[in-house]
This record gives C-alpha cells, structure tokens and sequence, in this order.
C-alpha cells in the first residue's frame, strides 16, 4: 500500500514569493492534516480536513496561509507571500478517521527555505 | 508549559543496550499515547499507539503509560544502530479530537 505522497521535497524561494506544497494521502483515508515542524520540535498543526471539509484551522495564518482539498483526496497548501519565518518542513498526513484521529501516518514532507 | 513534555537529549547509547526514552503530560483528557520515530529528513512514523494505562509490546518496543503520574515510556530493547533516530511522544484527546506532540529525543546508538 503506497504511503503518504507530498512534492516537492525541498523547495528555496526568497521572500515575499508564493510558493505551494502538494499532498496525495493514503487511500481510503478520510482525515487530512498539515503540520509544519520547525528544526528540533515536534509538529504542529495547521489545518485538518474531513474530507472537504476544513474542520480544524484555527492554528493556520489566514493572512498569509491557504489550503484546500477539491473532492476530498489530494490537498494543496499555499504560502503568499512567504517570510523568513516560514522556514521550516511542512507536513502532510492521513489517519482513517473517526475514531482513529490518533493514528496519523505521514509523508517524508517538504522543506521549505525561505531567503 | 507545553502539554507535553520531552528531553531533547541526545541521548547516546552503546549496541545492545536497552533504551528508556520518557514524555510527561499535563492534559488528563489525553485517552491516547503514542510513539513515532523520525530518521534525519524523512517523515514521523508511527511506531505504536496504547489506550489509557498499561503496556503494550511489539518486537524489541515496549511503550508503557502510567495515566496517575501522567508518565509515558518507550523502552527498546537489543538497541541497533539502525534505531538512531529523533523519537516523538505524542498524546490524543478525542473531545479536541487533536494530536499533540512532544519535541522528540534524539538517539544515537553506538556501534
């Protein structure tokens, strides 16, 4: 069974560019996360669908940050315009669902360099 | 303070030893505890996932909860080397429906 899928893998920009990551998740799997995960902490959440559906964007910088799932399976998240600050590995992943939130399984991510 | 709470090390171990790594909690909500290990520029991988309290074995990995200290351990048993890794707790509440992640420890063992 194919894995959490995410492009590009590392990705330079400099500043004020828009920049997007995509993500293609396990199949079947209803439940969608972005994470981002700065050097030498653990993931921290940006949004989460349930199929279409965002459910839970509180933590994602609407300024600057979008994202969308267009018939509930492949996700793009979009950065306009970057900062410095955005440096850091975004993170894509998949869980079945309700009631198996906790078992999140993830792509290799996308490192993103901010210059 | 963080919900979770993790040594970030490294912690450097020889071939063969057993390996304790340790997270603590502060949300009571938390109903699951789980571990994953993350190699150097890949993504976290779900090693195993335990409900409430106890222990919960599979190969050389033993996680165990202990929900009245608010305590969570990862034991490794006949470490490799091919376990260096950064390794993340992680805790689920099903009311928020949220993971939250620990900072994870760095491993190294040691041939």
């Amino acid at each position: 069974e194919a894995g959490v899928v995410q492009s590009p893998r590392y990705k330079i920009i400099e500043k004020k560019q828009p920049v997007a990551f995509w993500c293609n998740p396990i199949s079947g799997h209803n439940t969608l996360y972005w994470y981002r995960q700065n050097l030498g902490q653990g993931p921290e959440l940006l949004i989460r669908y349930e199929n279409e559906e965002a459910v839970d964007d509180s933590q994602l910088p609407k300024d600057r940050f979008s994202a969308e799932r267009l018939k509930g399976v492949d996700s793009t998240l979009k950065i306009q315009p970057a900062e410095l600050g955005d440096s850091a590995v975004y993170l894509c992943a998949s869980s079945p669902g309700t009631p198996r939130h906790y078992e999140q399984y993830f792509g290799p991510g996308t490192r993103l360099t901010v210059t | 303070q963080k919900e979770v709470e993790q040594d970030p090390g490294p912690l450097s171990v020889p071939e063969g030893a057993i390996v304790s790594l340790n997270c603590t909690y502060s949300n009571s909500a938390f109903q699951y505890f789980m571990w994953y290990r993350q190699y150097s520029r890949k993504g976290p991988e779900l090693l195993m996932y335990t409900y409430s309290s106890g222990n919960k074995e599979d190969g050389r990995f033993t996680a165990q909860v202990d929900k009245s200290s608010k305590y969570i351990s990862l034991f490794i048993r006949d470490s490799q080397p091919s376990d260096s890794a950064t390794y993340l707790c992680a805790s689920y509440s099903g009311g928020y429906q949220k993971v939250t992640f620990g900072t994870g420890t760095k491993l190294q063992v040691i041939p």
